[in-house]
């Protein structure tokens, strides 16, 4: 069965420090990835794409096949990175599944 | 205003009443879907319309409807409903029905609903 997990659903860093917000996915084949973001009072947008290997706002996201990980990264966290993210498989044919989201914190 | 956008913004209701939820997009998409967003359930899908069909229910309860009269408005029909269905609900729209490779969901900034 399709499954994405983040398992972290809070996590608190100072400004500065690095980021990283996990998200790891079961799926029977090559879904394309997609990392959504929902700051307050804001509506949910598209931060970033796997197909796209861009990099926005600073954070990117690096495809492990191996691992079947999707994880986002920035090395230096600001505190207008404080939101709730969302990691989001999609399979040709299916939905595009989102998963328990991790809430970021970032402390002044 | 381009993109998805959702009306009203807040609603308050009793458990007796009747409310209608609208969404309505200006890209050319063709699918069209409601979520729930709370607390417990972050990002809950509700139903997926393609092309004005509905392609997808995901066993809600009957006391929600939905209504899509064409490819650019999409409807969340409410009816005695419970406490716990106090939730945001967000409306989001797609080039094609689960989103695509590239393209993914854009969102409506929902309605936040309280039912007393």
């Amino acid at each position: 069965a399709q499954r994405v997990t983040q398992p972290e659903k809070l996590l608190s860093v100072f400004k500065g420090a690095p980021v990283e917000l996990k998200c790891n996915y079961s799926y029977s084949g090559s879904p394309e990835l997609f990392w959504y973001v929902q700051y307050s009072r804001q509506r949910l947008q598209l931060l970033l794409r796997h197909i796209s290997r861009e990099s926005i706002k600073g954070f990117t996201a690096d495809l492990n096949k191996g691992e079947t990980s999707f994880h986002l990264k920035k090395p230096f966290a600001q505190e207008e990175d404080s939101a709730m993210y969302y990691c989001a498989p999609w399979e040709a044919g299916n939905m595009l599944t989102f998963g328990g989201g991790t809430r970021l914190m970032v402390k002044p | 205003e381009t993109g998805v956008t959702q009306t009203p913004r807040h609603l308050v209701m009793g458990m007796t009443n009747k409310k209608s939820l609208k969404c309505e997009q200006h890209l050319g998409h063709n699918a069209m879907y409601w979520y729930k967003q709370s607390a417990k359930k972050p990002l809950e899908l509700m139903f997926v319309y393609s092309l004005e069909e509905r392609v997808e229910n995901n066993s809600v309860p009957s006391r929600f409807s939905p209504e899509c009269p064409n490819s650019s408005h999409l409807f969340l029909h409410l009816h005695t409903l419970q406490p716990e269905d106090s939730a945001l609900y967000l409306c989001a729209s797609s080039q094609e029905p689960g989103g695509g490779a590239a393209y993914g969901y854009t969102f409506g900034s929902g309605t936040r609903l309280t039912v007393v």
